[in-house]
């Protein structure tokens, strides 16, 4: 079974552009988590979707959006780019909700903001 | 949200059992704790998870203190490729089941030869 796929991996962007992340859930899992990792903040949280619907949000600007389809695949967006959004940013699919399912994570896409 | 805190490094000698502490002080009833780690430049992958009873399998061990504050990873037999940063996570299920994740910092292990 294919695990989850992100596309693009790398990514270089100007501030003031935006851009549009994807996200292919493993086959048959229907949520999707996304996270932002940097070296100073570590991994964290920014939302969550199941069945077309966010779930949850972590503490980022609205400038971060995100949506899901319904083949499950979802996309995140990022407006206006600051050179503090630059970062790897993680998919991760699950079965479903709930605590006790196991989260998969993706390749994650560098993005440089420059 | 409960929180975790890990020491941010941590070395051990390879063939050594590794044992990494995760603090989980609030951590209420229904909440699970989750171990990933992070080889470098790749996405996170799962270890183990467990609620209150001590878990293992084929990668690791899992013991968690019977007051459920703290918990403790251990790779029995460490090799170079253990090298990671660990996460010890907390899992919490929401009324209508969703799922919300908060993940720490880490902690940086690195099995000297």
């Amino acid at each position: 079974k294919a695990g989850v796929t992100q596309t693009p991996r790398y990514l270089i962007k100007t501030r003031g552009q935006q851009v549009t992340l994807s996200c292919s859930p493993i086959s048959g899992h229907r949520s999707v988590s996304w996270y932002q990792q940097t070296p100073g903040q570590g991994l964290q949280f920014l939302f969550e979707y199941f069945s077309e619907t966010q779930r949850n949000k972590g503490n980022f600007p609205g400038r971060f959006s995100g949506r899901q389809f319904s083949n499950s695949r979802s996309e995140m967006n990022v407006s206006t780019l600051e050179l503090g959004d630059s970062a790897l940013y993680l998919c991760a699919s699950s079965l479903g909700q709930g605590a006790y399912n196991e989260q998969f994570f993706g390749p994650g896409t560098r993005l440089t903001v420059l | 949200d409960a929180k975790t805190t890990q020491p941010p490094s941590m070395d051990c000698a390879e063939g050594r059992a590794a044992n990494l502490p995760c603090n989980h002080s609030t951590i209420s009833g229904n909440e699970y704790v989750y171990w990933y780690r992070q080889i470098h430049s790749q996405g996170p992958q799962y270890i183990i998870h467990g609620l209150k009873n001590n878990e293992t399998n084929e990668m690791a061990s899992l013991i968690i203190t019977e007051d459920r504050k703290s918990s403790t990873l251990i790779l029995p037999h460490a090799t170079l490729r253990d090298t990671a940063v660990y996460y010890c996570i907390v899992r919490e299920s929401h009324s209508g089941g969703y799922q919300k994740v908060t993940f720490g910092i880490g902690t940086k292990l690195q099995v000297i030869p």
